[in-house]
């Protein structure tokens, strides 16, 4: 199975800050990496897909980059309701895995 | 405007069954893979099973092969997990997502609790 591991586990910032998270996977996986948020209480939202294509209807603060085993999800101009727990999941191959997620506070 | 809405999420005890219910209106649902993924306290998302859009091709997590099963009936727009031989590890919510070139739709979640 790949293994992703999302760094860091959790973070603070400030509104108005650009925050970056990390994900990285145990073996290659192309560009097969989305990137999802997840506030208490609501759906799952997809961000991202093929590692930086912006899902439709999402803001273009979110931007995604990476291939082979190193990507990164950039989240600029903060806001409040960016508070969450953000995943990186690849799908490469089955079985799909996700990262331990990221959770941002502000 | 494109909704999906799972159903079917209760309590139920150790080594019973449940039937999970994914719905969705707005969008061609069959014409759209559809997954279910589960978020149990503390452990983050987990993936679950897929099933293709002429359900004829289904995966599932190694976590729960041999015990859940993922259909779809088109006449309904409706995808079902059935789930058997439950444990207290699958309790979690359980979200349904339909995903195709053009969007990734996903409900609120329905909560599965195994408890005795």
């Amino acid at each position: 199975d790949i293994q992703m591991t999302q760094s860091p586990s959790s973070l603070s910032a400030s509104v108005g800050d650009r925050v970056t998270i990390a994900c990285r996977a145990s073996q290659d996986i192309g560009r097969y990496l989305a990137w999802f948020q997840l506030r208490p209480g609501k759906a799952p939202k997809s961000l991202i897909y093929l590692a930086s294509s912006l899902q439709s209807g999402v803001p273009s603060k979110f931007s995604g980059s990476g291939s082979g085993t190193d990507f990164t999800l950039t989240i600029n101009n903060l806001q409040p309701e960016d508070l969450a727990t953000y995943y990186c999941q690849q799908y490469q191959s089955f079985p799909l895995t996700f990262g331990r997620g990221t959770k941002v506070e502000i | 405007q494109a909704q999906v809405v799972e159903s079917g999420g209760g309590v139920v005890q150790p080594g019973g069954s449940l039937r999970l219910s994914c719905a969705a209106s707005g969008f061609t649902f069959t014409a759209y893979t559809v997954r279910w993924v589960r978020e149990a306290p503390g452990r983050g998302l987990e993936w679950v099973a897929l099933i293709s859009p002429e359900g004829s091709d289904k995966f599932y997590a190694d976590s729960v092969k041999g015990r859940f099963t993922i259909s779809r009936d088109k006449s309904k727009s409706t995808v079902s997990l059935l789930m058997d031989s439950l444990g207290t590890e699958d309790t979690a919510i359980y979200y349904c997502g339909a995903l195709n070139t053009d969007a990734d739709y996903w409900g609120q979640g329905t909560l599965v609790t195994v408890s005795s």
